[in-house]
């Protein structure tokens, strides 16, 4: 069974203030790793795949890297407008569907 | 495009009601998905569809049933609703070139059984 386990599962950070977001992970057979964002009310929006350990995707502030058991969302100099809740997610060998962790809420104060 | 459009935004129904919730996307995708949100919970995967005329279960199907009788439809059938299926469900759909391929997310259903 897939398995996906994100932490913080809250953080606060002044603006400006750069952290890591964790999610470690056990699937059987990656097929990619998935990072989403998430606004109160609104559904996850895409940020970035990965699919081996060793790579690296940017966009912005933010920059996720993956290892063998588990992927990193860092985030540089956050603003207040990158509150939200970040989503993981892989899809593994089985049903074509994704598995996803609880999310870590991220609030960034002005 | 609109991408993946769910209707209703919300619902409220009266516990053994039934209903469908609706899923319609305009990219021409193959694969769609349902999952359902709720508090302190991850989204867990209801059913899913590889094309027209292929469903298959999810994590938990358990009340729920689907058809895909189009590429651009894929409604979510609640047979006789129960309190425990109030929740926030979200429709996903992707294209078929490789496993990897991201999904993208309708804006949701939120739907209250009482």
């Amino acid at each position: 069974e897939d398995q996906v386990t994100q932490s913080p599962e809250a953080l606060r950070l002044q603006e400006g203030e750069s952290s890591s977001l964790n999610c470690s992970y056990t699937v059987s057979g990656l097929r990619g790793l998935f990072w989403y964002r998430q606004d109160p009310g609104k559904g996850p929006e895409f940020l970035f795949t990965l699919y081996s350990a060793g790579e690296e995707k940017e966009k912005e502030r933010l920059k996720a890297t993956l290892t063998k058991k588990e992927s990193f969302l860092h985030i540089t100099a956050p603003k207040p407008e990158d509150s939200a809740t970040y989503l993981c997610a892989v899809r593994g060998g089985g049903a074509d569907g994704l598995t996803f962790g609880k999310g870590t809420h991220l609030i960034i104060q002005p | 495009n609109a991408g993946v459009t769910q209707t209703p935004k919300f619902q409220v129904l009266k516990t053994g009601q039934s209903m469908t919730l609706q899923c319609a996307q305009d990219m021409n995708h193959e694969y769609m998905s349902w999952y359902r949100q709720d508090p302190g919970m991850g989204l867990r995967l209801i059913h899913y569809s590889v094309g027209a005329g292929i469903t298959d279960q999810g994590e938990v199907p358990n009340g729920y049933n689907v058809s895909r009788s189009t590429t651009e439809d894929f409604p979510l059938r609640l047979l006789s609703a129960a309190p425990s299926q109030t929740s926030v469900y979200f429709c996903a759909s992707r294209a078929p070139g490789g496993a990897g391929t991201e999904a993208f997310f309708g804006q949701g259903t939120r739907l209250t059984v009482v």
